[in-house]
């Protein structure tokens, strides 16, 4: 079975400072990858997914990730964070159409 | 287009009393969802439909728990009789039968058992 780790159940940092956010897969099969927001009392929202390709993958609120399957990584990163990225931040997998496993989430914490 | 819809948002009960909740997917989506969400953990997954098929509820605590899906559509998730482990929010989700779609996430509904 699959499974997903996020190292860092926080990460704090100053605005308009670089982050990156890290997360690590296990799977015996090819894997889909996705990270997911969520803002206080939201549901979770998709920011970018991994489903085969280029292994830098663009998504929204210019956020990227990098797949990395000889590290079996999927980190997210961000050049410049603003005050509004401050959310919840989930690395989930699946092997297709298996259920979704998420990670335990890492808590960005932007600061002036 | 209308996203995915969850009730009630917030619900206080007491322990060993029942609670359900509702949720209504984004039209024309086969493939829904429950996951529970305890404070500092992510989303678990308990039970998966395809139409009104269950797919997966490996995780789904059949004791207490029990969910429907009524003719492919809306789904309710009820717990009987409910215990303090399991205050969390309860997240519907809901996606295009296809290996790997994106799934779309309502608001949840935040129980707390007191």
């Amino acid at each position: 079975a699959q499974s997903v780790t996020q190292l860092d159940s926080q990460v704090p940092v100053f605005e308009e400072a670089p982050v990156e956010l890290r997360c690590n897969y296990s799977s015996s099969v090819s894997v889909y990858l996705f990270w997911y927001v969520q803002y206080p009392n939201q549901g979770l929202q998709l920011l970018l997914k991994y489903l085969s390709g280029s292994t830098l993958v663009k998504g929204i609120n210019g956020f990227e990730a990098e797949f990395n399957k000889s590290q079996t990584s999927f980190h997210l990163r961000k050049p410049s964070v603003h005050i509004s990225d401050t959310a919840e931040y989930f690395c989930a997998v699946t092997t297709g159409f298996q259920k979704l496993v998420f990670g335990t989430g890492t808590r960005l914490l932007v600061s002036p | 287009e209308a996203g995915v819809a969850q009730s009630p948002r917030y619900k206080i009960i007491e322990k060993r009393q029942s609670v359900a909740f509702w949720c209504n997917p984004i039209s024309g989506h086969a493939t829904l969802y429950w996951y529970q969400q305890i404070l500092g953990q992510g989303p678990k997954l308990l039970i998966q439909f395809q139409n009104n098929g269950v797919v997966d509820d490996s995780q789904l605590p059949k004791d207490r728990f029990s969910a429907e899906r009524l003719k492919g559509v809306d789904s309710t998730l009820k717990i009987q009789p409910a215990k303090l482990e399991d205050s969390a929010v309860y997240l519907c989700a809901s996606s295009v039968p296809q290996g790997a779609s994106e799934a779309f996430f309502g608001q949840g509904t935040r129980l707390t058992v007191v």
